[in-house]
């Protein structure tokens, strides 16, 4: 089966950038999504096909993807980036599958 | 834009039966993709099922986990999406979220809120 996988933690400075990996084989052949998740709220799609933004997504977020490493990135992170973090793609053996989600902590 | 509420779940034992639903708002449901995905608590997301919609076949897929167990379905004329959950077990103890998406590589666009079920003797 498919995996992603993600660093499970990441502690960013507020104004600084963080970049949050996903990494799968070949994920680069494929379209990768991401969502923000808050404690106690249901995610949030915040890039979609590797680096578009839905409606209402700021700029700060961006997203990437190559060989065997997607990136989703936040630049001038603010308290409310702090939440985590879920890359997913669509598999033609597994179907869809989510990464293993990454915590950003805001310091 | 699209609004999903979950309702339906709640405490069930093992090998019990529970049927979630989701209401949708606005005129495109019919045309969309429905989707669940589930949580299990303090863990990630993990994708359970999809139904097309029925211009695109209306055909059912699932996660190897609940597939046998769980059945999709939907009623376009009330806007609502089903899941029918038998045989559960423990380790379906998840927050339940419906979701929306356009095609079979494409994101999960809206979510519902989410609706809890525990598995539980």
């Amino acid at each position: 089966s498919y995996v992603l996988t993600q660093p499970p933690s990441l502690s960013v400075a507020p104004g600084k950038t963080a970049r949050i990996t996903c990494g799968g084989n070949n994920i680069g052949g494929k379209s990768v999504h991401w969502y923000q998740q808050k404690p106690g709220q249901a995610p949030v799609l915040v890039v979609y096909e590797d680096s578009d933004r839905p409606s209402g997504i700021p700029e700060r977020f961006s997203g990437s993807n190559s060989g065997n490493t997607a990136t989703l990135t936040i630049s001038r992170v603010e308290a409310g980036d702090e939440a985590d973090y879920y890359c997913q793609v669509w598999d033609i053996i597994t179907d869809h599958v989510f990464g293993t989600g990454t915590k950003v902590t805001v310091l | 834009e699209v609004q999903l509420v979950e309702s339906g779940g709640g405490l069930v034992k093992p090998g019990g039966s529970l049927r979630l639903s989701c209401a949708a708002s606005g005129s495109t449901f019919s045309n969309a993709w429905m989707n669940w995905v589930r949580q299990a608590p303090g863990k990630g997301l993990e994708w359970v099922g999809r139904i097309k919609s029925k211009t695109d076949g209306g055909t059912t897929d699932y996660a190897a986990p609940v597939k046998g167990r769980f059945t999709i379905s939907r009623d376009d004329s009330k806007n609502t999406l089903y899941v029918q959950m038998n045989s559960l077990k423990t380790g379906d103890t998840a927050v339940y979220y419906c979701t929306t998406s356009k095609w079979l590589r494409g994101s999960f666009d809206y979510w519902g809120q989410g609706t809890l079920v525990t598995v539980s003797s």
